[in-house]
């Protein structure tokens, strides 16, 4: 079974604070991907990472920054967290080897972070 | 951008009822994922399914490629199947993109 694991279920911060998010897979995958969830608003893409030391901006990259150091671990950043990035963070995995359709693009979930920041 | 719209937005069931989860999507899709969020927020994959049919226990979903939509069945429903129910495309790229989710409520 893909496993994939976050740092923290719950974590909070004071606005200002430099906060590290981190997320780990242990299947080997090129693609890893982080979100925010929030009421009324669903998921939406931060970043995502499809090989070591690579990244390209989601939707909402604002605020955020990655780091992909090692294959198996995807690391957000919040530089300087503030109010408005309270929310729950999701990390995610997926096989992707040729970029395009087939069976290995199935995206797995880890368990989330709720983030607060006061 | 693609479109991906879900309903009902809320449904209420009695234990043991069946009941049927709709996904409509604007475009043609690579992907096509159906997942369960638990109560601690822990999104979990129910079913792969960019076209056909598939089942897994109580649970079934079918996609229909041509016409644009995808059903998820739930058969015999107990307490345990609520939670929000997310469908996601991919079209191409890496991007997913989420429905607003059906939060289903079954009650004893």
């Amino acid at each position: 079974d893909v496993k994939v694991t976050q740092s923290s279920r719950y974590l909070v911060k004071r606005t200002g604070e430099k906060v590290f998010l981190e997320c780990v897979q242990d299947m080997d995958h090129e693609n890893m991907f982080w979100y925010r969830q929030d009421p009324g608003l669903g998921l939406r893409l931060i970043y995502f990472s499809y090989d070591v030391k690579m990244k390209e901006k989601g939707d909402i990259p604002e605020g955020y920054s990655v780091s992909r150091e090692k294959k198996e671990r995807f690391s957000l950043i919040l530089e300087s967290a503030s109010t408005n990035q309270t929310s729950m963070y999701l990390c995610a995995s997926s096989l992707d080897p040729f970029r395009g359709g087939g069976s290995y693009n199935e995206q797995f979930f880890g368990p989330g972070t709720r983030l607060t920041v006061l | 951008g693609i479109q991906v719209e879900q309903s009902p937005p809320d449904l209420i069931l009695q234990e043991g009822a069946n009941s049927t989860l709709r996904c409509n999507f604007s475009d043609s899709v690579n992907n096509l994922q159906w997942f369960h969020q638990n109560p601690w927020g822990q999104l979990i994959n129910l079913f792969y399914i960019p076209s056909g049919t598939k089942q897994n226990g109580r649970l079934s979903a079918t996609t229909v490629a041509t016409e644009r939509y995808s059903l998820l069945y739930i058969s015999s429903s107990q307490t345990t199947d609520s939670g929000v129910y997310f469908c996601a495309v991919r079209r191409y790229g890496n991007k997913l993109v989420f429905g607003a989710g059906t939060i289903l409520r079954v009650k004893s």
